[in-house]
This record gives C-alpha cells, structure tokens and sequence, in this order.
C-alpha cells in the first residue's frame, strides 16, 4: 500500500504570496490533518478534515486554509506569506480504527524570502 | 490544554546500550500515544501507538509502555545501534473521536559507533 504523499516536496516563496500544498493520504484513509514544524514551536497543529469537512482547527490565523475532496486528498493554502510562515508542512493520514493510528507523509519543505 | 515533555532533549550512547526515552502528558485523559521517529528534514515514521487501554506495545527491539494515572511512557530500545540515531517524538489524543495530537519536543538521540 502506498504511504502517505506530499507535493510538492519543497518550495520557495516571496513575501505576500500565496502557496497551495497538496497531501494524498493512504487509500481507504479518510482522516487527513496538517502539521507545522519550526525549529522553535516543533509541531503544531493546523486543522483536521474528514469526509470533505473540517472537524478540528487549531490556533492559526485565517491565511491558513485547507480544504479535503471527495476522493479525500486534501490541500493548504496559505494567503500573503510572511517570513514566519517558513516551515515544514506536514500531512497525516488515519483510518478509523486500530486506535487511529496516524502515518505522516515525508513534508513540503516551505521557505519564505 | 494538554502539555507533552520530554526529557532529556538529546542523549548520546555507545553502540549496543540500551536506550531508554521518557515521555509525559499533564492531563491523564488521553485516547492513546503514540511515538514517531524523525530523521533531519524527512517526515514522521510511526513506531508504536499505545490504546489508553493497554500498559505496554512491542515491536522488534521496541517496547513502549504507559502509566496513564501517573502521565507518563516510556519508550525502550534495546541493543541500541547507529541506525537508530533520530529525533523520537510522543504524541497524544484525546478521544476516539479527536484526530489531533500534542506533540512533544522529542529527544534527539545519538548513537556513537
């Protein structure tokens, strides 16, 4: 079975624009939730989608967004980057069972200029 | 709000000792934990994933356990080797129903040939 997939794997951005990142989780998974890792705040939560609704978001302003499809791949976006935003995004997949277990993708490897 | 530590930050070995990882959660109300190992720069690789339920998981030379009442987990690696050296991360969730995990800082651990 094929893992959890992220494109693309790196990016590079200027300030005020925008980016879309794409994760396609394990087939039958219908889970899918988004991290952000920094050197300084580690791993923090963005928002989770299930079935093509957003169930849980954490504590990030409004230029975070994402969005889930009905074949359950889901997207981020980020609107007006801020040098801040530089970061290792990454997706998680899980299935409703097995005590949810989650698996992580290998991350989109996003630098703000 | 659920905090997650770790202690210590980074650990070094000798080649073939055995390692031993702790992990603690401030509110005891967990739906289960799991650990990840991350290599620099790559995504998270799930190791083992501990149900509220249950004391202890193994798998190969890893043995993870859990004292829920107490907030704590413990990971073991035997006869530790340099492939192991990675960052391990904890992570808990709160309910079945509750797909986001609190992240711990993770201990970076070196293994010395």
């Amino acid at each position: 079975k094929a893992g959890v997939t992220q494109t693309p794997r790196y990016l590079i951005k200027t300030r005020g624009q925008q980016v879309t990142l794409s994760c396609s989780p394990i087939s039958g998974h219908r889970s899918v939730s988004w991290y952000q890792q920094t050197p300084g705040q580690g791993l923090q939560f963005l928002f989770e989608y299930f079935s093509e609704t957003q169930r849980n978001k954490g504590n990030f302003p409004g230029r975070f967004s994402g969005r889930q499809f009905s074949n359950s791949r889901s997207e981020m976006n980020v609107s007006t980057l801020e040098l801040g935003d530089s970061a290792l995004y990454l997706c998680a997949s899980s299935a409703e069972k097995l005590g949810n277990e989650q698996f992580f993708g290998p991350g989109t490897r996003l630098t703000v200029l | 709000k659920q905090e997650v530590t770790q202690i210590p930050a980074a650990l070094s070995v000798p080649e073939g000792e055995n390692l031993v990882l702790n992990c603690s959660f401030t509110d005891s109300a967990i739906y289960n934990l799991q650990w990840f190992r991350q290599d620099p720069g790559k995504g998270l690789t799930s190791l083992l994933l501990i149900q509220s339920s249950q004391r202890e998981q193994t798998s190969g030379r890893l043995n993870a356990s859990l004292d829920k009442s107490s907030g704590r987990s413990t990971l073991y690696i035997a006869a530790s080797q340099p492939g192991d050296s990675a960052t391990y991360l904890c992570a808990v969730t709160r309910s079945s129903n509750d797909y986001k995990l609190s992240f711990g800082a993770g201990t970076t651990v070196t293994v010395r040939a």
